[in-house]
Protein backbone atom coordinates (compact mmCIF):
# COMPACT_ATOMS: atom_id res chain seq x y z
CA UNK A 1 0.00 0.00 0.00
CA UNK A 2 1.91 3.37 -1.29
CA UNK A 3 -1.25 5.56 -0.97
CA UNK A 4 -1.63 8.78 1.29
CA UNK A 5 -5.62 9.22 1.53
CA UNK A 6 -6.44 12.71 2.25
CA UNK A 7 -10.85 14.03 3.20
CA UNK A 8 -12.45 15.84 2.55
CA UNK A 9 -11.53 15.79 -1.47
CA UNK A 10 -13.58 19.29 -1.52
CA UNK A 11 -14.19 21.76 1.57
CA UNK A 12 -16.10 25.07 1.52
CA UNK A 13 -16.27 26.80 4.75
CA UNK A 14 -17.33 30.08 6.13
CA UNK A 15 -14.72 32.28 7.63
CA UNK A 16 -16.30 31.55 11.48
CA UNK A 17 -16.35 28.03 10.98
CA UNK A 18 -14.40 25.02 12.36
CA UNK A 19 -12.96 22.36 10.11
CA UNK A 20 -10.67 19.57 9.63
CA UNK A 21 -8.30 18.13 7.13
CA UNK A 22 -7.77 15.00 7.68
CA UNK A 23 -4.55 12.76 6.07
CA UNK A 24 -3.71 8.95 6.47
CA UNK A 25 -1.04 6.40 5.26
CA UNK A 26 -0.36 3.24 6.29
CA UNK A 27 3.36 3.10 4.88
CA UNK A 28 4.51 3.34 8.31
CA UNK A 29 6.54 6.10 7.19
CA UNK A 30 7.55 8.43 10.14
CA UNK A 31 7.40 11.69 8.46
CA UNK A 32 4.61 13.98 7.28
CA UNK A 33 4.47 16.63 5.90
CA UNK A 34 1.42 19.64 5.27
CA UNK A 35 1.65 21.99 1.83
CA UNK A 36 -0.31 24.61 0.74
CA UNK A 37 -0.95 25.36 -3.04
CA UNK A 38 -2.74 28.06 -4.72
CA UNK A 39 -3.90 28.10 -8.33
CA UNK A 40 -0.81 27.65 -11.08
CA UNK A 41 2.09 27.74 -8.36
CA UNK A 42 3.77 25.29 -6.65
CA UNK A 43 3.66 24.10 -3.18
CA UNK A 44 4.36 25.57 0.18
CA UNK A 45 5.50 23.75 2.79
CA UNK A 46 3.65 24.58 5.86
CA UNK A 47 4.52 22.21 9.17
CA UNK A 48 6.42 19.15 8.94
CA UNK A 49 6.24 16.07 11.57
CA UNK A 50 8.95 14.05 12.87
CA UNK A 51 8.20 10.99 14.74
CA UNK A 52 4.86 12.30 15.56
CA UNK A 53 7.09 15.72 16.79
CA UNK A 54 6.30 18.74 14.95
CA UNK A 55 9.57 20.12 13.29
CA UNK A 56 9.02 22.69 11.11
CA UNK A 57 6.71 25.32 10.98
CA UNK A 58 6.65 27.56 8.17
CA UNK A 59 5.73 30.62 10.26
CA UNK A 60 2.44 29.54 9.56
CA UNK A 61 -0.45 31.76 10.92
CA UNK A 62 -1.96 30.69 13.86
CA UNK A 63 -5.57 29.56 12.74
CA UNK A 64 -4.09 26.71 10.77
CA UNK A 65 -3.13 24.11 13.57
CA UNK A 66 -1.64 21.07 12.62
CA UNK A 67 -2.10 17.51 14.86
CA UNK A 68 -0.49 13.92 14.52
CA UNK A 69 -2.21 12.15 16.86
CA UNK A 70 -0.49 8.73 15.68
CA UNK A 71 2.31 7.73 13.22
CA UNK A 72 -0.38 7.19 10.49
CA UNK A 73 -2.48 10.08 10.82
CA UNK A 74 -2.08 13.80 10.21
CA UNK A 75 -4.88 16.74 10.96
CA UNK A 76 -4.90 20.13 10.17
CA UNK A 77 -7.22 21.89 12.09
CA UNK A 78 -9.08 25.17 10.45
CA UNK A 79 -10.57 28.46 12.39
CA UNK A 80 -11.34 31.83 11.73
CA UNK A 81 -9.66 31.19 7.80
CA UNK A 82 -9.76 34.22 5.08
CA UNK A 83 -10.85 33.80 1.76
CA UNK A 84 -7.19 34.12 0.36
CA UNK A 85 -6.62 30.74 2.21
CA UNK A 86 -8.63 29.09 -0.30
CA UNK A 87 -5.86 27.07 -1.92
CA UNK A 88 -5.15 22.81 -2.13
CA UNK A 89 -4.17 21.45 0.57
CA UNK A 90 -1.77 18.51 0.39
CA UNK A 91 -0.51 15.88 2.82
CA UNK A 92 2.64 14.04 2.15
CA UNK A 93 4.45 11.72 4.00
CA UNK A 94 7.86 9.69 3.71
CA UNK A 95 9.57 6.81 5.36
CA UNK A 96 11.84 9.62 7.52
CA UNK A 97 12.88 13.05 7.30
CA UNK A 98 15.13 11.85 4.15
CA UNK A 99 13.14 9.92 2.39
CA UNK A 100 11.19 10.74 -1.19
CA UNK A 101 7.89 11.99 -0.25
CA UNK A 102 4.70 10.40 -1.14
CA UNK A 103 1.62 13.12 -2.05
CA UNK A 104 -2.03 12.13 -1.41
CA UNK A 105 -4.37 14.19 -3.67
CA UNK A 106 -5.06 16.99 -2.03
CA UNK A 107 -8.09 18.66 -0.27
CA UNK A 108 -10.11 21.31 -2.22
CA UNK A 109 -10.31 24.28 0.18
CA UNK A 110 -12.41 27.20 -0.31
CA UNK A 111 -13.54 29.85 2.26
CA UNK A 112 -16.03 32.22 1.48
CA UNK B 1 15.84 34.80 -8.93
CA UNK B 2 14.74 31.13 -7.64
CA UNK B 3 16.85 29.14 -6.40
CA UNK B 4 15.10 26.02 -8.35
CA UNK B 5 14.70 27.28 -12.12
CA UNK B 6 12.72 25.09 -14.62
CA UNK B 7 12.76 25.10 -18.34
CA UNK B 8 11.02 25.04 -20.60
CA UNK B 9 7.97 26.78 -18.40
CA UNK B 10 5.09 25.51 -21.39
CA UNK B 11 5.90 23.20 -23.40
CA UNK B 12 3.52 21.70 -26.43
CA UNK B 13 4.78 18.30 -28.15
CA UNK B 14 3.21 16.15 -30.81
CA UNK B 15 2.47 12.52 -29.57
CA UNK B 16 5.33 10.30 -30.21
CA UNK B 17 7.81 12.66 -29.84
CA UNK B 18 10.91 12.62 -26.77
CA UNK B 19 10.41 15.67 -24.53
CA UNK B 20 13.41 17.03 -22.33
CA UNK B 21 12.50 19.10 -19.37
CA UNK B 22 15.29 20.90 -17.68
CA UNK B 23 15.95 21.95 -13.77
CA UNK B 24 19.12 24.05 -12.48
CA UNK B 25 19.26 24.79 -9.25
CA UNK B 26 21.68 27.21 -6.63
CA UNK B 27 21.50 25.60 -3.32
CA UNK B 28 23.70 22.10 -1.84
CA UNK B 29 21.30 19.55 -1.92
CA UNK B 30 20.99 15.97 -0.82
CA UNK B 31 18.66 14.79 -3.26
CA UNK B 32 15.90 15.87 -6.26
CA UNK B 33 12.45 14.88 -6.64
CA UNK B 34 10.82 14.96 -9.98
CA UNK B 35 7.09 14.89 -9.71
CA UNK B 36 4.11 15.10 -12.09
CA UNK B 37 0.81 16.77 -10.89
CA UNK B 38 -2.46 16.72 -13.25
CA UNK B 39 -5.06 19.67 -13.54
CA UNK B 40 -6.74 19.96 -10.52
CA UNK B 41 -5.40 16.98 -9.05
CA UNK B 42 -2.84 15.46 -6.52
CA UNK B 43 1.35 14.94 -6.46
CA UNK B 44 2.44 12.02 -7.98
CA UNK B 45 6.20 11.66 -7.09
CA UNK B 46 7.83 9.79 -10.27
CA UNK B 47 11.49 10.06 -9.06
CA UNK B 48 14.06 11.02 -6.16
CA UNK B 49 17.77 10.60 -7.01
CA UNK B 50 21.14 11.68 -5.43
CA UNK B 51 23.08 11.20 -8.46
CA UNK B 52 23.30 9.33 -12.29
CA UNK B 53 20.25 7.94 -13.84
CA UNK B 54 16.89 6.25 -13.12
CA UNK B 55 14.47 4.96 -15.53
CA UNK B 56 10.68 3.85 -15.18
CA UNK B 57 8.71 3.01 -17.93
CA UNK B 58 8.97 6.09 -20.65
CA UNK B 59 10.68 8.17 -18.33
CA UNK B 60 14.49 9.01 -17.36
CA UNK B 61 15.97 10.90 -14.95
CA UNK B 62 19.18 12.27 -15.08
CA UNK B 63 21.31 14.66 -12.52
CA UNK B 64 24.36 16.39 -12.37
CA UNK B 65 25.71 17.35 -9.34
CA UNK B 66 28.75 19.11 -10.07
CA UNK B 67 26.70 21.65 -12.62
CA UNK B 68 23.97 21.54 -10.30
CA UNK B 69 21.52 20.64 -13.17
CA UNK B 70 18.93 17.60 -13.83
CA UNK B 71 16.40 16.67 -17.02
CA UNK B 72 13.33 14.49 -17.01
CA UNK B 73 13.28 13.02 -20.17
CA UNK B 74 9.95 11.22 -22.02
CA UNK B 75 10.26 8.86 -24.28
CA UNK B 76 7.36 8.59 -27.01
CA UNK B 77 5.14 11.04 -25.23
CA UNK B 78 1.63 10.04 -25.52
CA UNK B 79 -1.31 12.52 -24.61
CA UNK B 80 -1.93 10.85 -20.88
CA UNK B 81 1.59 12.62 -20.50
CA UNK B 82 0.34 16.21 -20.38
CA UNK B 83 0.35 17.36 -16.96
CA UNK B 84 2.26 19.82 -14.82
CA UNK B 85 6.44 18.25 -14.39
CA UNK B 86 7.70 19.75 -11.08
CA UNK B 87 11.27 19.51 -10.23
CA UNK B 88 12.06 20.06 -6.23
CA UNK B 89 15.35 20.01 -4.28
CA UNK B 90 15.58 18.40 -1.17
CA UNK B 91 18.15 21.63 0.36
CA UNK B 92 21.39 20.07 2.77
CA UNK B 93 20.36 17.54 5.99
CA UNK B 94 16.21 18.87 6.39
CA UNK B 95 13.88 16.95 4.11
CA UNK B 96 12.60 20.28 3.45
CA UNK B 97 11.71 20.42 -0.38
CA UNK B 98 12.19 23.40 -2.75
CA UNK B 99 9.76 23.57 -5.53
CA UNK B 100 10.53 24.68 -9.22
CA UNK B 101 8.04 27.25 -10.87
CA UNK B 102 6.87 23.58 -12.98
CA UNK B 103 6.70 23.19 -16.51
CA UNK B 104 3.10 22.74 -18.36
CA UNK B 105 3.33 20.16 -21.17
CA UNK B 106 0.38 19.44 -23.16
CA UNK B 107 0.89 16.36 -25.39
CA UNK B 108 -1.31 16.71 -28.80
CA UNK B 109 -2.39 13.34 -30.31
Amino acid sequence: DTEVTQTPKHLVMGMTNKKSLKCEQHMGHRAMYWYKQKAKKPPELMFVYSYEKLSINESVPSRFSPECPNSSLLNLHLHALQPEDSALYLCASSQDKEGKQYFGPGTRLTVT
Amino acid sequence: KNEVEQSPQNLTAQEGEFITINCSYSVGISALHWLQQHPGGGIVSLFMLSSGKKKHGRLIATINIQEKHSSLHITASHPRDSAVYICAVVRGATNKLIFGTGTLLAVQP
